[in-house]
């Protein structure tokens, strides 16, 4: 079985201040790791995902994220941040064996000026 | 990727009535699923909406509370029946195109507020 655990149900940066969002995982086979944004009231965007391959991933908006199997982790990352940022942000995971993804608690990213 | 729509995009209904969701995809997808995010809370799978097929149910939701319609590859309906104030969530839908690494795409949601 998977399961994902993501550290800090908020979090606050400065505006141009790096952020970090963190994101463990558990799987006994290959996982597939997604990264999920959900601005105030839309529904989720596919911000990044690890497949298979190259084991730091880039995706929208600045953001990159690298898998790293002996820590099982699968850390997001922006080198500054936006105001725009401010959203919450969910890990999920999924593997062949199963069609569904199991998704974090998601973690609120707080801008300050 | 898909583009996925939802009707109605909010409602406020009253306790005991019904409220049918519709998710429309602009293209033909094998997967499509119906999540409910309480407020504050992360997605919680409903169900797996099979296409000419039963819906797939997770533990702890009924069909007689949640009937899922799939008559084809790009449409499905949520059903929540006989309402509570505890229904009141997010519900999203969402597809899975292919058979590509279980990525999904999500439609923007429907907010319901049960009074």
């Amino acid at each position: 079985a998977q399961s994902v655990t993501q550290l800090g149900s908020h979090v606050s940066v400065s505006e141009g201040a790096l952020v970090l969002l963190r994101c463990n995982y558990s799987s006994s086979v290959p996982p597939y790791l997604f990264w999920y944004v959900q601005y105030p009231n839309q529904g989720l965007q596919l911000l990044l995902k690890y497949t298979t391959g190259a084991t730091l991933v880039k995706g929208i908006n600045g953001f990159e994220a690298e898998f790293k199997k002996s820590e099982t982790s699968f850390h997001l990352t922006k080198p500054s941040a936006h105001m725009s940022d401010a959203a919450e942000y969910f890990c999920a995971v999924g593997t062949d064996s199963n069609y569904q993804l199991i998704w974090g608690a998601g973690t609120k990213l707080i801008i300050k000026p | 990727s898909a583009v996925i729509s939802q009707k109605p995009s909010r409602d406020i209904c009253q306790r005991g009535t019904s409220l049918t969701i519709q998710c429309q995809v602009d293209s033909q997808v094998t997967m499509m699923f119906w999540y409910r995010q309480q407020p504050g809370q992360s997605l919680t799978l409903i169900a797996t909406a099979n296409q000419g097929s039963e819906a797939t149910y997770e533990s702890g939701f009924v069909i007689d509370k949640f009937p899922i319609s799939r008559p084809n590859l790009t449409f499905s309906t949520l059903t929540v029946s006989n309402m509570s104030p505890e229904d009141s969530s997010i519900y999203l839908c969402s597809v899975r195109q292919g058979a590509s690494y279980n990525e999904q795409f999500f439609g923007p949601g429907t907010r319901l507020t049960v009074l």
